[in-house]
């Protein structure tokens, strides 16, 4: 099976300016995540999707971050603006159901100069 | 809230000696617990879960784990390693009920020397 797919891999920004990152989750998982994972970090989670809906997005820096899941299938996490502390990766995940084994996509490496 | 501790950042060991990795949790109430693996520019993979039942899970690449609930911890380990285990290792937890959501440790990074 065909897994989470995200686009794009790497993305060099300047502070300030804006950028969007695109996940495709597994066919058929309801359940989509996107993390925040740091240089030495590990993965923290942003905003948890059910379907179309906003399960968790309590550590999603509102001020600057949104993220959408069109048709309860894609979905794309933006920053604007970007500040240096964003440079991370970016990793999207996804599941059957809350908990149900979470799949990772490789992740979209994002540096802010 | 929960958290998880992974007690050691770097791990470097020789080729085919046993390796444990530690990982320690907080919750104050039931969890599940995960090892995830992540290998250099890839996305991170399964390795195992425990979830109930028998508290030594086998999981893949030869690995398993330990859920010691008294000392609130769930080691990993390997009797031999090889150098493709080369790799960070992330410990994760998540309560059973209410807000379900994965609570990564730092990671620890795991380096086979041959």
């Amino acid at each position: 099976e065909a897994g989470v797919a995200q686009s794009p891999r790497y993305k060099i920004i300047e502070k300030r300016q804006s950028v969007a990152f695109w996940c495709n989750p597994i066919s058929g998982h309801a359940t989509l995540y996107w993390y925040q994972q740091i240089l030495g970090q590990g993965p923290k989670l942003l905003i948890q999707f059910q379907n179309n809906g906003v399960v968790d997005d309590s550590q999603l820096p509102k001020d600057r971050f949104s993220a959408e899941r069109l048709k309860g299938v894609d979905s794309t996490l933006k920053i604007q603006p970007a500040k240096l502390e964003d440079s991370a990766v970016y990793l999207c995940a996804s599941s059957l159901e809350i908990l149900s084994v979470t799949f990772f996509g490789q992740g979209t490496r994002l540096t802010v100069v | 809230a929960q958290s998880v501790t992974q007690l050691d950042s770097q791990v470097p060991v020789f080729e085919e000696a046993p390796v444990e990795l530690r990982c320690n949790y907080s919750s104050s109430v039931s969890v599940y617990l995960f090892w995830y693996v992540q290998y250099p520019n890839q996305g991170l993979q399964l390795l195992l879960k425990y979830l109930s039942g028998s508290t030594l899970v086998k999981g893949i690449n030869g690995f398993e784990a330990e859920f010691n609930k008294s000392q609130t911890s769930f080691h990993l380990r390997k009797p031999s390693v090889h150098i493709s285990d080369t790799a960070e290792y992330f410990c994760a937890v998540t309560v059973i009920q209410g807000a379900q959501k994965l609570v990564f440790g730092q990671g620890t990074r795991l380096t086979i020397n041959p």
